[in-house]
């Protein structure tokens, strides 16, 4: 069963500052990898998707990269604002089980301080 | 404005009721989903439907039931026999693989009285 890993689960960093979140997986016959905002109370946005054929995908200031052999990503913010504080969630769609389902990470809760 | 709507924002139920949960989407997406988000734990998947009248059950399906008559709504109902239905459920959908990026609603609170 696919297990999906985010740490740290808080981080507080200074504005300005750039940042890695971390996203492992136990399976890594995946079919594509997702990240996702969450802000408190809301539902998800879609941040970045990464196909099991891709190294990364860019988006502003962010990227996300795809080891998928060791069945790790990184999402890495430039230039980090107080309006990127938010929970980080990444999700994994597996190759098998049929349909487009995804398996999600508990997240990690980014506070970006003045 | 392209989106998924999903209502109540907020939901109370008495317990041994059955509540429904709304979920609309006018991108023309072919599948849908219901999660649930509990404190401290990851999205769980209750239900999916990649078509128009066909659905399979997702991590979590006792107690819950769905239908899809329309392919730009996916109802999820809450039944009584949910034991702790008491939590934030999250509707989404998708256009088919490859181009399966999912996209969510805001989401319905449901607290059980």
């Amino acid at each position: 069963k696919q297990e999906v890993t985010q740490i740290p689960a808080a981080l507080s960093v200074p504005e300005g500052e750039n940042l890695v979140l971390n996203c492992s997986f136990t399976d890594s016959a995946i079919y594509n990898l997702q990240w996702f905002r969450q802000d408190p109370g809301k539902g998800l946005t879609s941040l970045l998707l990464i196909q099991s054929s891709q190294r990364e995908q860019t988006s502003g200031r962010l990227n996300a990269s795809l080891d998928k052999s060791s069945g790790r990503s990184t999402l890495y913010i430039a230039a980090s604002q107080p309006g990127d504080s938010a929970t980080y969630l990444c999700a994994v769609e597996g190759l098998t089980g049929g349909g487009n389902k995804l398996t999600f990470g508990t997240g990690t809760q980014l506070k970006v301080e003045l | 404005d392209g989106g998924i709507t999903q209502s109540p924002k907020y939901l109370f139920r008495k317990e041994g009721q059955n509540v429904t949960l709304s979920c609309e989407q006018n991108l023309n997406h072919d599948a849908m989903y219901w999660y649930r988000q509990d404190p401290g734990q990851g999205l769980r998947l209750i239900y999916y439907s990649q078509i128009v009248n066909d659905f399979q059950k997702g991590d979590i399906a006792e107690g819950y039931s769905v239908s899809r008559e329309k392919k730009e709504s996916f109802p999820l109902t809450v039944t009584s026999a949910q034991k702790n239905p008491t939590a934030f459920y999250l509707c989404a959908s998708s256009m088919k693989r490859p181009y399966n990026e999912q996209f969510f609603g805001p989401g319905t609170r449901l607290t059980v009285l």
